[in-house]
């Protein structure tokens, strides 16, 4: 069955350490994967998507797909990262999973 | 624009009531989901609809029933609400091509009692 795991349900760093949130997913198929992020009080929105390879407020996913991984990497965490971090996979008919979620706190 | 629109934002029922949760887009999307957020198990699709007329089952369906109702609303009801769907509900939205974003409203926060 397509899942989505999060190992870490908490991940707590300083401020200007590096940070890895851990994404790992189950799908034959080729995955589409994102990063999506909630902030205190805010709606949850897009952070990274691994199409694009981009690089959003420092943070960088590569996909791993002999490790079937999309981990979230940011090298010098700030205060304001502190959120909910969610990754989600996409396949067939745009069923749409997520995972149990990482909250990150960046500690002063 | 407004994007993705929740109502109720909170709500109380008792156990046996029933209510639908309702979800509008105005972003002129194929696919809306509805999910539910519980605390350590993250966001879990309980059902989606990839284009007006058509729903399917996510990985939790079992006590909720949905309509997609035209190409911008899409509703969630609950028959016959239990204490274990006591959780925060979120409607999202997106367009039907690859690797597009999904769009999510604020939440509906319901209480069964």
């Amino acid at each position: 069955a397509q899942r989505v795991t999060q190992p870490e349900k908490l991940l707590s760093v300083f401020k200007g350490a590096p940070v890895e949130l851990k994404c790992n997913y189950s799908y034959s198929g080729s995955p589409e994967l994102f990063w999506y992020v909630q902030y205190s009080r805010q709606r949850l929105q897009l952070l990274l998507r691994h199409i694009s390879r981009e690089s959003i407020k420092g943070f960088t996913a590569d996909l791993n797909k002999g490790e079937t991984s999309f981990h979230l990497k940011k090298p010098f965490a700030q205060e304001e990262d502190s959120a909910m971090y969610y990754c989600a996979l996409s396949f067939r008919r745009d069923d749409m999973r997520f995972g149990a979620g990482t909250r990150l706190t960046v500690k002063p | 624009n407004a994007g993705v629109t929740q109502t109720p934002k909170f709500q109380v029922l008792k156990t046996g009531q029933s209510m639908t949760l309702q979800c509008a887009q105005d972003m002129n999307h194929n696919s809306m989901y509805w999910y539910r957020q519980d605390p350590g198990m993250g966001l879990r699709l309980i059902y989606y609809s990839a284009s007006e007329g058509t729903t399917d089952k996510g990985e939790v369906p079992n006590g909720y029933n949905v309509s997609r109702l035209n190409k911008r609303e899409f509703s969630l009801r609950l028959e016959s609400a239990a204490p274990s769907q006591t959780s925060v509900y979120f409607c999202a939205s997106r367009d039907g091509q690859a690797n597009i974003e999904a769009f999510f409203g604020q939440g509906t926060r319901l209480t069964v009692v």
